[in-house]
């Protein structure tokens, strides 16, 4: 089992270019969901999804789209990169069996630098 | 202020010492979580608690609903057992979690 795969793990972009941050979970788990950590602040989430075809917006999605086309997929678009957007971004997805149950299963991360 | 706080946020003990993280939040939750974050950047899901104390090797983790409080306790620490500590909670009625700032535990031998 993989678990969650994030790619890259790594990557530089310059302010006004778009990228796709990748994520996928091979554990069928339905919710899946988006952070970035900045330093001195706790995560943050960014986007989330319930099932295939289904997200809905966290605390600080602006600057940042999402869809899941695939129980399996769920990338983050950056449109038009901003400094701002500066951060370590995790994927993280659980089952949503029992409700407060299920522990989040998170990707190793990806550095992304806005210069 | 934060939703969720914890305390302290720097931790350093010597190897042996109970070690007590504190998490207190503001907002009506479903469920309570404790992470690890290794120095790596790693992140893994220790406990998740609604009620009651879990306990997993030496780690324990309590939550009184009432009082809107969590803690992590770490008996007999190691060196190992350095990382930073996150408290996170489910809110109450949605699929939102909300993470505390982090709790950077250092533990010398």
């Amino acid at each position: 089992n993989a678990g969650v795969t994030q790619t890259p793990k790594f990557q530089v972009l310059k302010t006004g270019q778009s990228m796709t941050l990748q994520c996928a979970q091979d554990m069928n788990h339905e919710y899946m969901s988006w952070y970035r950590q900045d330093p001195g602040m706790g995560l943050r989430l960014i986007h989330y999804s319930v099932g295939a075809g289904i997200t809905d917006q966290g605390e600080v999605p602006n600057g940042y789209n999402v869809s899941r086309s695939t129980t399996e997929d769920f990338p983050l678009r950056l449109l038009s990169a901003a400094p701002s957007q500066t951060s370590v971004y995790f994927c993280a997805s659980s089952s949503l069996g029992s409700y407060s149950n299920q522990p989040q299963h998170f990707g190793d991360g990806t550095r992304l630098s806005i210069l | 202020k934060n939703e969720v706080e914890q305390s302290p946020q720097n931790l350093t003990a010597q190897e042996g010492e109970f070690i007590t993280i504190n998490c207190s939040y503001s907002v009506g939750i479903s469920a309570l979580h404790w992470l690890q974050q290794h120095p790596g950047g790693g992140i893994v899901s220790l406990f998740m608690l609604s009620s009651g104390k879990k306990k997993h090797g030496r780690l324990i983790a309590t939550i009184n609903i009432q009082e809107k409080h969590s803690s992590l306790h770490i008996t007999a620490s190691h060196p190992r057992d350095s990382a930073v500590y996150i408290c996170a909670v489910r809110s109450e009625g949605t699929y939102k979690y909300i993470f505390g700032t982090g709790t950077r535990l250092k533990v010398l031998a």
